[in-house]
């Protein structure tokens, strides 16, 4: 069975400091992904990582993605307070295509204080 | 392009009371999904359809129903609501590239669900 583990689960920071989530993940997979979702609100995509040593930057986030260790990393630079949020990783449940959905972490709630 | 569109957005039901969710999208997806978020928790995919006609059961499938009669909608059912089933239901759609593979995912608003 699949599991995903995001840390931490709740962070509280300032504006400016530099922060990163950690994603580990259980089994081999191909694919994986970084949402955003702000309070009430949908699944927002920030990126799709698909394969080893993957890097992905928008902004003042950066993922990148280990499939040997089956980690994941989601680095917030300079933080701001519009980042605040909370951020769900979530991978692929099988590797070749994977039509049968996501496998989500527990969620990094996010608070930016100005 | 409305993309993928939830009604209702908001409901509450009485225990035993039985209940549609609607899904519907129209970017010609073959892939749907159904995902319910707990509170403090990440998505759990109850089920999901690579088709019309062809559905299968997710992590949390008990208590849920589903069928796929068009390739634009994927409904929900509901049929004896329990208050465990209060969430808030996301739905979502996906294809494959070229190559087969699966990474565009698209989720709807959501429907607020609460079972009292």
């Amino acid at each position: 069975e699949l599991k995903v583990e995001q840390n931490p689960l709740f962070l509280s920071m300032q504006e400016g400091k530099n922060y990163t989530i950690y994603c580990n993940y259980s089994t081999t997979s191909d694919r994986l992904y970084w949402y955003r979702q702000d309070p009430g609100k949908s699944l927002e995509s920030l990126f799709v990582l698909l394969s080893n040593g993957a890097v992905k930057q928008e902004g003042r986030l950066m993922a990148s993605l280990d499939t040997k260790a089956r980690l994941s990393t989601l680095h917030i630079t300079a933080a701001v307070h519009d980042l605040s949020a909370t951020y769900f990783c979530a991978v692929a449940r099988e590797s070749g295509g994977g039509a049968d959905g996501l496998t989500f972490g527990k969620g990094t709630h996010l608070i930016i204080q100005p | 392009n409305a993309g993928v569109t939830q009604t209702p957005k908001f409901r509450i039901l009485k225990i035993g009371q039985s209940m549609t969710l609607q899904c519907a999208q129209d970017m010609n997806h073959n892939y749907m999904y159904w995902y319910r978020q707990d509170p403090g928790m990440g998505l759990k995919l109850i089920y999901y359809s690579v088709g019309a006609g062809i559905t299968d059961k997710g992590e949390v499938p008990n208590g849920y129903n589903v069928s796929r009669s068009t390739t634009e909608d994927f409904p929900l059912r509901l049929e004896l609501a329990a208050p465990s089933q209060t969430s808030v239901y996301f739905c979502a759609s996906s294809y494959p590239d070229l190559r087969g593979m699966n990474y565009g995912y698209t989720f709807g608003s959501g429907t607020r669900l609460t079972v009292v």
